[in-house]
């Protein structure tokens, strides 16, 4: 059975950083591209970056890119997101996925998601 | 960058025939996926690659996409498919995902 397990959110203040972690089981990790995905309170989707482990990419959204970087630990089935820079506008629930593939930007669709971890970014 | 359009909310009688639609420039070119989220929970895939149906989703399930609209169809609506459902494509030219807004489908 696909486990995916987020955690790490928690309140921060704007301009802090914040590292979420991911832990995933009952597939062979580095066989398949990892997303995050995030959802502010109320709203709909947004994809934040994915990562593919066999040629290493990674790809992020506009609103991140320059503040999150993606990566992972093979050794250890996990997957971390580190968040600098935070605004007021991340504050989500935020999802770790994993592709059907392997690699994120070929267009596979997301077949097992986490529970998610809920950063919360205000003074 | 590229977006998808989907109406704030479908609402479909008991046992009826619910469509979810999904639109973008030139989206019959490109693969869409669909999810449910039910309140309080996690995404769940339940069509991908437009027409596809993965292994635990009731064939009720339907998906199609032509032109500009890609259509999500639940047959036989039961009140446990009251849900948002998002449509997802891979936009090449921003080299990043997209998701619709989200659809809330109320089963009356």
């Amino acid at each position: 059975e696909v486990q995916l397990v987020e955690s790490g959110g928690g309140l921060v203040q704007p301009g802090g950083s914040l590292r979420l972690s991911c832990v995933a089981s009952g597939f062979t990790f580095d066989d398949y591209a990892m997303h995050w995905v995030r959802q502010a309170p109320g709203k709909g989707l947004e994809w934040v970056a994915g990562i593919s482990w066999n040629s290493g990419s990674a790809g992020y959204a506009a609103s991140v890119k320059g503040r999150f970087s993606i990566s992972g630990d093979i050794a250890k089935n996990s997957l971390y997101l580190q968040m600098n820079s935070l605004r007021p506008e991340d504050t989500a629930l935020y999802y770790c996925v994993k592709d059907e593939g392997g690699a994120y930007s070929y267009g596979n669709p997301f077949d097992y998601w986490g529970q998610g971890t809920l950063v919360t970014v205000s003074s | 960058s590229y977006e998808l359009a989907q109406p704030l909310s479908v609402s479909v009688a008991l046992g009826q025939t619910a469509s979810i639609t999904c639109g973008g420039d030139k989206l019959g070119s490109k693969h869409v996926h669909w999810y449910q989220q039910r309140p309080g929970q996690a995404p769940v895939l339940v069509i991908y690659r437009d027409t596809n149906r993965p292994s635990g989703i009731p064939e009720r399930f339907s998906g199609s996409n032509s032109g500009n609209t890609a259509t999500l169809t639940i047959a036989r609506a039961q009140a446990g498919d009251e849900a948002d459902y998002f449509c997802q494509v891979w936009d090449t030219r921003s080299a990043s995902w997209v998701f619709g807004g989200g659809t809330k489908l109320a089963v009356l």
